[in-house]
C-alpha cells in the first residue's frame, strides 16, 4: 500500500496572501490530482498533471498555480487569498488502467482566510 | 462537460436497514468509483465498478454502462456507515479526470 500526505492540515491565512499547499504520495503513481471542495458544491478539480513537471488545467484554475517538480510531489499554490474564503483542498493520485482504476485521496488541508 | 447526480441527496435509516444509492451521469464512463467520506475527514475508495456487479463485503455495487447508471447497495446498515457517499466517473485515457457528484449523506440511527 501507500500514503498521500499533505501539508500543513490546517492553514490559516490573510487577505491577499500568497499561500502554498504541498502533497506527497509513495504509490509511484503517475497522475495527481488537487481538488477543493466546498459545503453543497461537491469535488471541483483545480489542476492534475499526468507525469513529472507536467501540467493541466481543471474547471476552477484560476486564482491558482502548480508545480510538479517531481514524481511524487505536486504542490498547489493560492495566488491571492480571498477573504471569508473556506474549503478543503484535496490531493489525489492515480496509476491509469484499461479498467478499474482507483483513485486515492490525501486527508485534505483546511483553508480559513480571515 | 460530463455531469454525474446522485440520489438521494440524504438518507436516514434506522440500524440493520438496508439502503441503495444512485449515481447516473451524462456520458459514456470507463471508469466508475464509489466513494465514503465521514464528517471532517477526506475520501476512502470504496470499490471500482464501470460495469457489472461487484461485490465488497456488504457492498454491491452494479452499473449499467449503456444506460449510464449505477448503484450501490449496503446491506444491514451499521451506525459507523454514516457519512457521505461519492460517486465519480471518467473515461480511460492518459488525461484521466475524475468527475464526482455531490453525494448522499447517510445517517444510520442505532
Amino acid at each position: 500500500g501507500g500514503i498521500i500526505t499533505q501539508t500543513p492540515k490546517f492553514l490559516i491565512g490573510q487577505e491577499g496572501q500568497k499561500l502554498t499547499l504541498k502533497c506527497q504520495q509513495n504509490f509511484n503513481h503517475d497522475t495527481m490530482y488537487w481538488y477543493r471542495q466546498d459545503s453543497g458544491k461537491g469535488l471541483r478539480l483545480i489542476y492534475y498533471s499526468i507525469t513529472e513537471n507536467d501540467l493541466q488545467k481543471g474547471d476552477l484554475s484560476e486564482g491558482y498555480d502548480a508545480s510538479r517538480e517531481k514524481k511524487s510531489s505536486f504542490s498547489l499554490t493560492v495566488t491571492s487569498a480571498q477573504k471569508n474564503e473556506m474549503a478543503v483542498f484535496l490531493c489525489a493520485s492515480t496509476k491509469m488502467r484499461t479498467k478499474n482504476t482507483e483513485v486515492f485521496f490525501g486527508k485534505g488541508t483546511r483553508l480559513t482566510v480571515v | 462537460g460530463q455531469q454525474v447526480q446522485q440520489s438521494p441527496a440524504s438518507l436516514v435509516l434506522q440500524e440493520g436497514e438496508n439502503a441503495e444509492l444512485q449515481c447516473n451521469f451524462s456520458s459514456t464512463a470507463t471508469q466508475l468509483q464509489w466513494f465514503y467520506q465521514s464528517p471532517g475527514g477526506s475520501l476512502v475508495s470504496l470499490l471500482s465498478n464501470p460495469s457489472g456487479t461487484k461485490h465488497t463485503g456488504r457492498l454491491t455495487s452494479t452499473t449499467v454502462t449503456k444506460e449510464r447508471r449505477s448503484s450501490l447497495h449496503i446491506s444491514s446498515s451499521q451506525t459507523t456507515d454514516s457519512g457521505t457517499y461519492l460517486c465519480a466517473i471518467g473515461a480511460s485515457g492518459g488525461n484521466y479526470k475524475p468527475t464526482f457528484g455531490k453525494g448522499t449523506s447517510l445517517v444510520v440511527h442505532p
